[in-house]
This record gives C-alpha cells, sequence and structure tokens, in this order.
C-alpha cells in the first residue's frame, strides 16, 4: 500500500467483491495502528484501530490484519460497495513515545459498479 | 460525536499576504496538529501542541509558525504565503497518550491556493 513517485498504487474491483488493501510499516517499536478512509476533497476518517496485542480485529464489514514478524498491516472489506471508493491509509504509532504518527501514502480504492 | 472543524474549506490568498487557518476541537483533547497534504507525499507534520501555550516543531516547520492560547483550539500561520504552501492543510487532535480507544481525529481539510 505504499506510493511509488506521485501515484498511489491503485485498487479496482467490481461492487460486492472483497478488498484486501496493504501497509507495510516502518517501526517494529510501534504498537497501535489506526486506517484511515479520505474521500475525494475531505479529510480521513476513522476506520479501525488496531493494539500490536492482538493480530485480528473486526468492524462492521471491514477487518483489519496485522502480522508484527513482518511489520505488515491489511484491511479487508467485505462486499465492497461504490461508497467505499477512497484512498485508504495506515497509521503506526509508538504509544509510549511521542504519539506522533506515521502515515503511509495510501491506496486508491475504485468500486465499478 | 466527536468533531474537528477548520475554518475555510477553501482559500486564496496572494503571495505575500499573511495567512490564518483555525482549528477547533470539541472533545477536550489536550494535544493537536497541523498537516500539509500533497499528492504522492502524503500526510506531512508542520507543528503540533501538547498543551496551551506549547509547540512543537514537526518535519515540515519552515514559513510557518502556530497559535494555541486557548485548549480548544490550534492556528496556523503562514506570515508570508508563497506558492509552494498552495496544498491541502489539516488539523488534528488526540487525547492524552494513546489509551483505549483513543485516535486521531482530523478536520474536513482547508484547500489553500495562494498566487
Amino acid at each position: 500500500g505504499e506510493s511509488v513517485g506521485l501515484h498511489l498504487p491503485t485498487l479496482s474491483v467490481q461492487e460486492g467483491d472483497n478488498s484486501i488493501i496493504n501497509c507495510a510499516y516502518s517501526n517494529s517499536a510501534s504498537d497501535y495502528f489506526i486506517w484511515y478512509k479520505q474521500e475525494s476533497g475531505k479529510g480521513p476518517q476513522f476506520i479501525i484501530d488496531i493494539r500490536s496485542n492482538m493480530d485480528k480485529r473486526q468492524g462492521q464489514r471491514v477487518t483489519v490484519l496485522l502480522n508484527k514478524t513482518v511489520k505488515h498491516l491489511s484491511l479487508q472489506i467485505a462486499a465492497t460497495q461504490p461508497g467505499d471508493s477512497a484512498v485508504y491509509f495506515c497509521a503506526e504509532i509508538v504509544t509510549g513515545g511521542s504519539y506522533i504518527p506515521t502515515f503511509g501514502r495510501g491506496t486508491s480504492l475504485i468500486v465499478h459498479p | 460525536d466527536v468533531k474537528v472543524t477548520q475554518s475555510s474549506r477553501y482559500l486564496v490568498k496572494r503571495t505575500g499576504e499573511k495567512v490564518f487557518l483555525e482549528c477547533v476541537q470539541d472533545m477536550d483533547h489536550e494535544n493537536m496538529f497541523w498537516y500539509r497534504q500533497d499528492p504522492g507525499l502524503g500526510l506531512r507534520l508542520i507543528y503540533f501542541s501538547y498543551d496551551v501555550k506549547m509547540k512543537e516543531k514537526g518535519d515540515i516547520p519552515e514559513g510557518y509558525s502556530v497559535s494555541r492560547e486557548k485548549k480548544e483550539r490550534f492556528s496556523l500561520i503562514l506570515e508570508s504565503a508563497s506558492t509552494n504552501q498552495t496544498s491541502m492543510y489539516l488539523c488534528a487532535s488526540t487525547g492524552w497518550l494513546a489509551g483505549v480507544g483513543d485516535t486521531q481525529y482530523f478536520g474536513p481539510g482547508t484547500r489553500l491556493t495562494v498566487l
């Protein structure tokens, strides 16, 4: 889920499909992770979070998986809808430190009706 | 319900003008942040504040200053706007330390264009 150059990675899916968006994080000391959704022209919205003592957390239609061994986070969206079209990015935080999040650059999800 | 508001959604200013971007949160959060967001560069931290009258530089503070006179309000100031400050500016706030359920909440953003 990291961008290369000026272009965000893009995931195109059909309505009703499941989507998986990935994020590689950099700091092995990070122990709190957040996924955000950002629609065009709007501020990021919190979707779901997970702490490092968990490897999976489920919300409504969304699931976050955490693999600390390879420092990888994924966001799964079930039954993707056109309203899910947005940029999704992750944030990693060291809660015992300054609490300054480090953000991934995002993945653009496009859902085709 | 969590609320972070920003004074303007869109702003157009001329080079050399002084620009004020205001952010207000109603969650009694101690920590507030200003970011800018540019295509391909993601979110970059300009300044943050842990408490009233406290401020810390982020990754890209040059050309900006901030003011936190009240807990709920965090202002970003461009002393002399330049064209390379054309960007989307996002304010965020979070509760003291990342306790259970604490997270960073964002405002809707201000898209600033400097001509």
